[in-house]
């Protein structure tokens, strides 16, 4: 079963606003990460949150993570049309000590129009 | 001074042939990956690779194959070209780490449409 499921899949918003994406996960993990993708290009690693870490910050973008709900959620604070992009979380899974590889959900597609 | 970059862009060819897709990192990572994404926009890992070990998802049909040269590139070769083959390709790249995965640093992709 996929990992890491974004939600919503698709956001709208007018510039300035906030936009506010989920990720749930399943299994355990040492870390949780999310990477932005525009159009035709690569991902962009955006933030990195430790297991034991409740909350991040890097310039508008707010990570909170939450291991007993499995949860994630990224927050874009007054948000600009450059901000339009697909953004998708990738979990960093423990299995008990053996390493897997980062595992991506399905990203939600966000719109901010000028 | 791309940090990870692939080539081709674009690469259409007819089922059955066999194609190469190059990978090259500038960041002296020694941890290199190829990721496939669908056409719903699902990423799903490849392979991995450094040096010591490859790493390959079971789900990868044997007709592709990784090759490294040096630590530097790693390269996809896929032989007998399906139609189910089309997606885009993503090479990437991350500094080793023990016990959890560091970020990954991505190539822009190579859409490949089999015809």
């Amino acid at each position: 079963s996929q990992q890491g499921e974004e939600d919503p899949q698709a956001l709208s918003i007018q510039e300035g606003e906030n936009a506010t994406m989920n990720c749930s996960y399943k299994t355990s993990i040492n870390n949780l990460q999310w990477y932005r993708q525009n159009s035709g290009r690569g991902l962009v690693h955006l933030i990195l949150i430790r297991s034991n870490e409740r909350e991040k910050h890097s310039g508008r973008l707010r990570v909170t993570l939450d291991t007993s709900k499995k949860s994630s959620s990224l927050l874009i604070t007054a948000s600009r049309a450059a901000d339009t992009a697909s953004y998708f979380c990738a979990t960093d899974p423990n299995y008990g000590g053996s390493q897997g590889n980062l595992i991506f959900g399905k990203g939600t597609k966000l719109s901010v129009k000028p | 001074d791309t940090a990870v970059s692939q080539t081709p862009k674009y690469l259409v060819t007819q089922m059955g042939n066999d194609k190469s897709i190059k990978c090259e990192q500038n960041l002296g990572h020694d941890t290199m990956y190829w990721y496939k994404q669908d056409s719903k926009k699902f990423l799903k890992i490849m392979f991995s690779y450094n040096n010591k070990e490859l790493i390959i998802n079971e789900t990868v049909p044997n007709r592709f194959s990784p090759k490294s040269p040096d630590k530097a590139h790693l390269n996809l070769h896929i032989n007998s070209l399906e139609l189910g083959d089309s997606a885009v390709y993503f090479c990437a790249s991350s500094q080793e780490s023990r016990g959890y995965n560091s970020p990954l640093h991505f190539g822009n992709g190579t859409r490949l449409t089999v015809t």
